[in-house]
């Protein structure tokens, strides 16, 4: 079965710095990919996806992820950490076969702490 | 707007008294889930929903009963809430399920079961 691996439940950063969450998945063919964000008391909103197009895929809020086939990962960046990236962080998958039930497997969480 | 919306965002009940939570979009999408999410397991499917009248088990379905008679609406159903269903859920829609399309999610529901 498919697998959503997030290192790190919690990840804290000072302002400026660079944002690194790691996710890993576990399938023989990649899946689509998703990282979303959760803010306090909110649901969950899409922070990118990637599909088949290019390995770098940039999203919403300066954040970016690296699909690494070698690697089966696809870990989140941000250069410059702001206070307001402060949130719960979720890699997601969806499997790439026929029959998908459109599910979303999700990894742990990670939480972001920001200090300034 | 283009929305997920879900009611009650907060509840608090006793064991056994059957609750609905409800779900709607208008956003005109085919596919609809419902997922829990508890702390250190992420999100979890409970139930899914391909198109109007057509729902199936997604992988914790105990407990949870849903019905798709309209393609906005999702409800979801506890029809003996224990307390181990306290947990905070989430209704998502998505066009169409299985080709990498995102899902929208609705700002959550907060149950406890006393």
């Amino acid at each position: 079965a498919q697998s959503v691996t997030q290192l790190g439940s919690h990840v804290s950063v000072s302002e400026g710095a660079l944002v690194l969450l790691r996710c890993n998945y576990s399938s023989s063919v990649p899946p689509y990919l998703f990282w979303y964000v959760q803010y306090p008391n909110q649901g969950l909103q899409l922070l990118l996806k990637y599909t088949s197009a290019a390995t770098l895929v940039k999203g919403i809020n300066g954040f970016e992820a690296e699909f690494k086939k070698s690697e089966t990962s696809f870990h989140l960046t941000k250069p410059s950490a702001h206070m307001s990236d402060a949130a719960e962080y979720f890699c997601a998958v969806s499997p790439r076969r026929s029959g998908n039930t459109g599910k979303l497997i999700f990894g742990q969480g990670t939480t972001l702490q920001v200090k300034p | 707007e283009a929305q997920v919306t879900q009611n009650p965002r907060y509840l608090i009940t006793v064991t056994g008294k059957k609750l609905t939570v409800t779900c709607s979009q208008n956003m005109n999408h085919e596919y609809m889930s419902w997922y829990r999410q508890d702390p250190g397991l992420g999100l979890r499917q409970i139930y899914y929903s391909m198109n109007v009248e057509v729902t199936d088990k997604g992988d914790v379905p105990e407990g949870y009963k849903v019905s798709r008679k309209e393609k906005r609406n999702f409800p979801l159903i506890l029809e003996s809430p224990s307390p181990n269903q306290t947990s905070l859920y989430f209704c998502a829609s998505s066009p169409l399920a299985g080709v990498g399309n995102e899902q929208f999610f609705g700002p959550g529901t907060r149950l406890t079961v006393l």
